[in-house]
């Protein structure tokens, strides 16, 4: 079974432009969250989308948002980026859409902002 | 957020057991404990979970004191391959707080 992929792996953007990152989840999961990994802030919650609908969500601001399809293969957006949002985006996948739950997770999105 | 503390990091020598701590004293009762670790920079990677019981798979064990507000991940053999951070997580839903994490350190 294939596993959480996304694209692009990598990206440079300039300050001000709006960035789309995809993920494609295993086969059959229906919940998708992202997360974003800053050596200054370690790994944080972005939010989670469950049969096309945002689920839960963290503590970001407006800029950072996201969907999902009806396929569960999810979409985020960075609109206006700033240099701070370079970071590895990771996407994780689960199957169980509730309690105890394994999520599996992407190699990540390296976005750099310039 | 982290609900978790962990200890920033610890050494193992290859061939030995490496005991990775974590106080989760605020879990509350429908919570799980999981374990997950990254090396370098991909993906994290799940290891165990579980809620009271221990837990043992082909990775490593896991043991949650009574209380539950401990747990100990055990990785029975340790290898340099396992040289990683390995993050202790609480949650009862899709929505993990990682901590900082422990860096473990496999020593030849």
């Amino acid at each position: 079974k294939a596993g959480v992929t996304q694209t692009p792996r990598y990206l440079i953007k300039t300050r001000g432009q709006q960035v789309t990152l995809s993920c494609s989840p295993i086969s059959g999961h229906r919940s998708v969250s992202w997360y974003q990994q800053t050596p200054g802030q370690g790994l944080q919650f972005l939010f989670e989308y469950f049969s096309e609908t945002q689920r839960n969500k963290g503590n970001f601001p407006g800029r950072f948002s996201g969907r999902q399809f009806s396929n569960s293969r999810s979409e985020m957006n960075v609109s206006t980026l700033e240099l701070g949002d370079s970071a590895l985006y990771l996407c994780a996948s689960s199957l169980v859409v509730s309690g105890s739950n394994e999520q599996f997770f992407g190699p990540g999105t390296r976005l750099t902002v310039l | 957020d982290a609900k978790t503390t962990q200890p920033t990091s610890m050494d193992c020598a290859e061939g030995r057991a490496a005991n990775l701590p974590c106080n989760h004293s605020t879990i509350s009762g429908n919570e799980y404990v999981y374990w997950y670790r990254q090396i370098h920079s991909q993906g994290p990677q799940y290891i165990i979970h579980g809620l009271k019981n221990n837990e043992t798979n082909e990775m490593a064990s896991l043991i949650i004191t009574e209380d539950r507000k401990s747990s100990t991940l055990i990785l029975p053999h340790a290898t340099l391959r396992d040289t990683a951070v390995y993050y202790c997580i609480v949650s009862n839903f899709n929505k993990f707080y990682f901590g900082s994490g422990t860096k473990l350190n496999v020593k030849p």
